[in-house]
């Protein structure tokens, strides 16, 4: 399949391990985020959200963290198995923005050693 | 699958040239952003249309135009094409208008432009 950014960061985790992907966003007034996973060849595939009124927000298997204090955000990945390989991007919406001017982090690529 | 499909999957043609990547939305969604991703700039948001009319516009360049048509499948049409316009195109589609909820990507169309 295609790659998409060549020169991301990576994260390599073995296999059974937790994974933390980190992002710190730029803007202080975004009050939603959300966390996608891209395959290789695919388009971007929604994993959580959360609002800005939240700390952590958990799903299968995933959890988000956010510290609005230092605008960083964070997906941890439970037991991370060789399926979660992918390039993984935070997005960041303001609540001042009008529309849909969604902004994207650059990504990180999760690797997974067996 | 994200209910969401683009067409072509891959595009080539030459430089000058004019194109039109075709998008149809989830069932009962009623936006529909473009998105184009390149090697060096990541995810990049082009435009959203809502309902038909257009609500939003971020990075698109002068010589590429959208439009959703009233069975809300969408086009998006690149003119006097340039080799740096070679990238992926994502369409999304999300329920509602303001771009605040989750989007779901379709699978993308590659262009290459020799």
């Amino acid at each position: 399949g295609e790659s998409v950014g060549l020169h991301l960061p990576t994260l390599s985790v073995q296999e059974g391990d937790n994974s933390i992907i980190n992002c710190a966003y730029s803007n202080s007034a975004s009050d939603y985020f959300i966390w996608y996973k891209q395959e290789s060849g695919k388009g971007p595939q929604f994993i959580i959200d959360i609002r800005s009124n939240m700390d952590k927000r958990q799903g299968q298997r995933v959890t988000v963290l956010l510290n609005k204090t230092v605008k960083h955000l964070s997906l941890q990945i439970a037991a991370t198995q060789p399926g979660d390989s992918a390039v993984y991007f935070c997005a960041e919406i303001s609540r001042y923005s009008s529309a849909s001017k969604i902004i994207f982090g650059s990504g990180t690529r999760l690797s997974i050693r067996p | 699958d994200s209910g969401v499909t683009q067409t072509p999957k891959h595009l080539i043609t030459a430089t000058g040239q004019r194109v039109t990547l075709r998008c149809s939305p989830r069932s009962g969604d009623l936006s529909v952003y473009w998105y184009q991703q390149s090697l060096d700039q990541g995810l990049q948001f082009l435009i959203h249309y809502y309902n038909g009319e257009e609500r939003a516009k971020g990075n698109i360049l002068e010589r590429f135009s959208a439009q959703q048509f009233p069975d809300l499948h969408s086009e998006l049409n690149l003119s006097s094409l340039e080799l740096g316009d070679s990238a992926l195109y994502f369409c999304a589609s999300s329920g509602g208008g303001q771009g605040r909820e989750t989007q779901y990507f379709g699978p993308g169309t590659r262009l290459l432009v020799l």
